[in-house]
């Protein structure tokens, strides 16, 4: 099975501050990676799919970089509604595995 | 409007069973593969199984293989999740979640999921 790691399982910053999110595959998925936001209570939701595509609706500010076994979600200026834990998922194979998971605090 | 509705949660008992279903409305369900994840209280997602379009194509976690099946009934527009011999660390919100397929490239996402429905396994 590939394996996700996500860093850091945590973080705090300020509104308006840059945010960075790294997820890493234990073996090669090209760009089969999603983002996903889920916010206190609720299910989640994609932001990021095939990498860097910008899910229809999600606020600019968002976006997603890499390909192979490294990538990175950014939000380029952190709002106070960016309150929430983040999940990338590997879709390249069966089992499709998420990562641990990181949570922001504004 | 795009809706998933899970049911059949509650509380059980080790080694019981539960189906879990997943109601769908406003897209062509026959058209769309479907996702069942879970999430432990306070934890990660933790992705269960996968069902195409027509049933015919099935993949598990390794963790759940044997121990749950997913199914879909078209003419319900319906997806279940029979989960036996349950544990105490099955406790978790049940999500389903549609695929969506980026066309041409062989990639997907979860692109609309339920609200979930709570399973807490306890004596």
């Amino acid at each position: 099975d590939i394996q996700m790691t996500q860093s850091p399982s945590s973080l705090s910053a300020s509104v308006g501050d840059r945010v960075t999110i790294t997820c890493r595959a234990s073996q090669d998925i090209s760009t089969y990676l999603n983002w996903y936001q889920q916010k206190p209570g609720k299910a989640p939701r994609v932001l990021i799919y095939a990498a860097s595509t910008l899910q229809s609706g999600v606020p600019s500010r968002f976006s997603g970089s890499g390909s192979g076994t490294d990538f990175t979600l950014t939000i380029s200026s952190l709002q106070p509604e960016d309150l929430a834990a983040y999940f990338c998922q590997q879709t390249y194979t069966p089992p499709l595995t998420f990562g641990g998971g990181t949570k922001v605090e504004i | 409007q795009v809706q998933l509705v899970e049911s059949g949660g509650g509380v059980v008992q080790p080694g019981r069973s539960l189906r879990l279903s997943c109601a769908a409305s406003g897209f062509t369900f026959n058209s769309y593969g479907m996702h069942w994840v879970r999430q432990a209280p306070g934890k990660g997602l933790d992705w269960l199984a996968v069902i195409s379009y027509d049933g015919s194509t099935t993949h598990y976690a390794d963790s759940v293989k044997g121990r749950f099946t997913i199914s879909r009934d078209n003419s319900r527009n319906t997806v279940f999740l029979q989960v036996n011999s349950l544990r105490a660390e099955d406790t978790a919100v049940y999500y389903c979640a549609r695929r969506k397929a980026v066309s041409g490239l062989g990639l997907e996402y979860l692109d609309y999921w339920g609200q979930g429905t709570l399973v807490t396994v306890s004596s």
